[in-house]
């Protein structure tokens, strides 16, 4: 099975609006940390936000939050007012078992910010 | 402060060729990781070094590719006899304080590998 899980292949969105990019997850673990990247044309991995599984209140950071439902193994990003900029791939990953620390990354979502 | 540092940014070899790739960490950051990215797709765990700890190899494909770092510092990826699934992009990763809670993976700029 898929440990991550992002269904959204491709999304277009019109500038300015929200958008809320879909990630689930599989582990069996009951510590683990959840973290959403940005890659851009240029190729590099820029780190956004993440969400610890212990942690009470959903992260944040800007623009960037992250819908954060334990229960069904999800962790959404939200882009709120989104900006041309944000045309970009963007991948959930996760790390299991603090300690073990590689990360398992999803497939991504190829996100396009329409002016 | 600088980033991680990769090199080559591109490589075009042929076909059993060997390759080094070069990863210089953020200064300071005590872990590193190697991931391979194949056109489209996420990206895949290589291998992780975290002090003088005996590095964790449980994602290198074949027997093939191997890795070294020096200390906390500088890293390399060879590559042996190259295939032609061996083309992608490879990225190496820093963080500070791995068995932290929120400690946090940064990315080099990756180095694009094509195998003729």
């Amino acid at each position: 099975a898929q440990k991550i899980t992002q269904t959204q292949p491709g999304m277009f969105v019109q500038e300015k609006e929200a958008v809320t990019l879909d990630c689930t997850y599989d582990t069996s673990d009951p510590s683990y940390g959840l973290f959403w990247y940005k890659q851009p044309s240029s190729g590099e991995m820029i780190f956004l936000i993440y969400q610890g599984s212990y942690d009470q209140q959903n992260a944040t950071e800007g623009r960037y939050s992250l819908n954060f439902q334990k229960a069904r193994k999800s962790a959404n990003l939200v882009i709120s007012a989104s900006q041309l900029g944000d045309s970009a791939m963007y991948f959930c990953a996760m790390r299991e078992n603090f300690g073990n620390e590689k990360l398992t990354f999803g497939t991504g979502t190829r996100l396009t910010i329409i002016p | 402060g600088a980033g991680v540092s990769q090199s080559p940014s591109n490589k075009v070899t042929e076909k059993g060729k060997d390759v080094e790739l070069r990863c210089d960490p953020i200064s300071g950051h005590t872990a590193l990781y190697w991931y391979r990215q194949r056109l489209g797709q996420g990206l895949e765990f290589l291998i992780y070094f975290q002090g003088n700890s005996a590095p964790d190899k449980s994602g290198l494909p074949s027997d093939r590719f191997s890795a070294e770092r020096t200390g906390e510092s500088v890293s390399t990826l060879t590559i042996q006899r190259t295939q032609q699934e061996d083309s992608a992009v490879y990225l190496c990763a820093s963080s500070l304080a791995p068995s932290a809670n929120t400690d946090t993976q940064y990315f080099g700029p990756g180095t694009r590998l094509t195998v003729l």
